[in-house]
């Protein structure tokens, strides 16, 4: 089946640390790749996706790059900031119209 | 840019009452979700409608029910709510066209129930 499994939290690192939250994914074929973030008391924001092998997703200095051969949607940022506190959750989709696939979602906290 | 739009944003009822929640998904954007998400929990797929049918189904409780309308929004109705129903939910809508992968999330309903 398909199934998500991210990196458990929570994350504390401090203000301009490099951070990493590994995903991993199972699933048949082709699936597309996408990282949400919730913010306390908000719904989820797209913060970028990949639709194919090899994609890389970006936004706002986050990155995550599909690798298919490791089958992972590693989420990187080079220096985050007090304000990128919050719940990352790695997710796929497998076509049009389904559902997604949510992993268990990783708290970061980041101390100035 | 337009959001998806949900009604209302916080809703207390007893136990054994009925809740309906209203999702407006982004104009142009022909398929809506709906999403449970527990305290602390990854959300769970609920059900979902494209061009007013239903496309897809999860782990929706034989409680509740759920259409879309011919303007595009879509009604979540439950009932003989019970204390494990207390949850943020949360619709998303994706687009036509070339993004048809991407869901787009509202800000969630949350639902406490007594």
């Amino acid at each position: 089946g398909n199934s998500v499994t991210q990196m458990e939290g929570p994350v504390t690192l401090s203000e301009e640390a490099f951070l990493t939250i590994n995903c991993t994914y199972t699933a048949t074929g082709y699936p597309s790749l996408f990282w949400y973030v919730q913010y306390p008391g908000e719904g989820l924001q797209l913060l970028l996706k990949a639709t194919k092998a090899d994609d890389k997703g970006s936004n706002k200095g986050f990155e995550a790059t599909y690798r298919k051969e490791t089958t992972s949607f590693h989420l990187e940022k080079g220096s985050v900031q007090v304000s990128d506190s919050a719940v990352y959750f790695c997710a796929l989709s497998k076509n049009t119209g389904n559902q997604f696939y949510f992993g268990t979602g990783t708290s970061l906290t980041v101390i100035p | 840019a337009a959001g998806v739009i949900q009604s209302p944003r916080h809703l207390i009822k007893e136990k054994r009452e009925t809740a309906t929640l209203k999702c407006y998904p982004i104009p142009r954007h022909d398929t809506v979700y709906w999403y449970q998400q527990g305290p602390g929990q990854d959300p769970q797929f609920l059900i979902s409608f494209y061009e007013k049918m239903q496309s897809d189904k999860g782990s929706i409780p034989d409680r509740f029910s759920a259409q879309q309308f011919s303007d595009y929004h879509s009604e979540l109705n439950m009932s003989s709510l019970e204390l494990g129903d207390s949850a943020l939910y949360f619709c998303a809508s994706s687009p036509r066209g070339t993004e048809t992968d991407t869901q787009y999330f509202g800000p969630g309903t949350r639902l406490t129930v007594l």
